[in-house]
């Protein structure tokens, strides 16, 4: 059955380091991979979207690299503030673009 | 834009009673899904609508839980009855035609059933 995996543990870094997430999939092929936000008690906020043809996209301090060979994207935080903290979801998706489905996502605390 | 607006934001109910949560999505936008977030599961789809018509419900868990979207601007999701298993924050959100994999969501609805 197909399957997302971000790590469940907490990420802690301290403010100013690069932060990297790791989004790994298997059993299905997807077309493009998304990036969401979500702070406690509110609901996921849209990052990025990169496609299956795109090795990598940036957006002001985050970038996204696919890798669909290995099946993994990962998710770059440069220059880390404790503003960014909080729980990052990833979403491969290989069916219409309407289906999305989440990886259960991995908490990051920016320590000052 | 006001965004995605939910309400209930938190309810708790006795197991059995039957729970109403409500959306409204942004205007405009001519998709609604209804997601559930658990703490084991993670954030799973329910169903999701385009243009007010149920396109996949393979997410509903079974058929105490039905949803209904009368017309663009308001959508609901019924469990009856309800059990404490479905405990969790239901969220909805919204998207367009014109960019359908960015999705926009509200606050979501805390539920309790004890």
């Amino acid at each position: 059955s197909q399957k997302i995996e971000q790590n469940s543990e907490a990420l802690n870094i301290q403010e100013g380091k690069t932060a990297t997430l790791t989004c790994n999939y298997t059993n299905y092929s997807p077309a493009y991979l998304q990036w969401y936000r979500q702070d406690p008690g509110r609901g996921p906020v849209f990052l990025l979207l990169i496609r299956e043809n795109e090795k990598e996209k940036r957006k002001e301090r985050l970038k996204v690299t696919f890798d669909t060979t290995l099946k993994q994207s990962l998710f770059h935080i440069t220059a880390s503030q404790p503003a960014d903290s909080a729980t990052y979801l990833c979403a491969p998706q290989s069916g219409g673009y309407q289906k999305v489905t989440f990886g259960t996502g991995t908490k990051l605390q920016v320590i000052p | 834009d006001a965004g995605v607006i939910q309400s209930p934001r938190h309810e708790v109910t006795e197991m059995g009673q039957e729970v109403t949560l409500r959306c409204k999505p942004i205007s405009g936008h001519d998709y609604l899904f209804w997601y559930r977030q658990t703490m084991m599961r993670g954030l799973e789809l329910l169903i999701y609508f385009n243009n007010n018509v149920p396109i996949d419900d393979s997410g509903m868990p079974e058929d105490r839980f039905s949803a209904k979207m009368p017309n663009a601007s308001f959508s609901t999701l019924k469990i009856q009855p309800s059990e404490p298993r479905d405990s969790a924050v239901y969220f909805c959100a919204s998207s367009y035609q014109g960019q359908v994999e960015t999705q926009y969501f509200g606050p979501g609805t805390r539920l309790l059933v004890l």
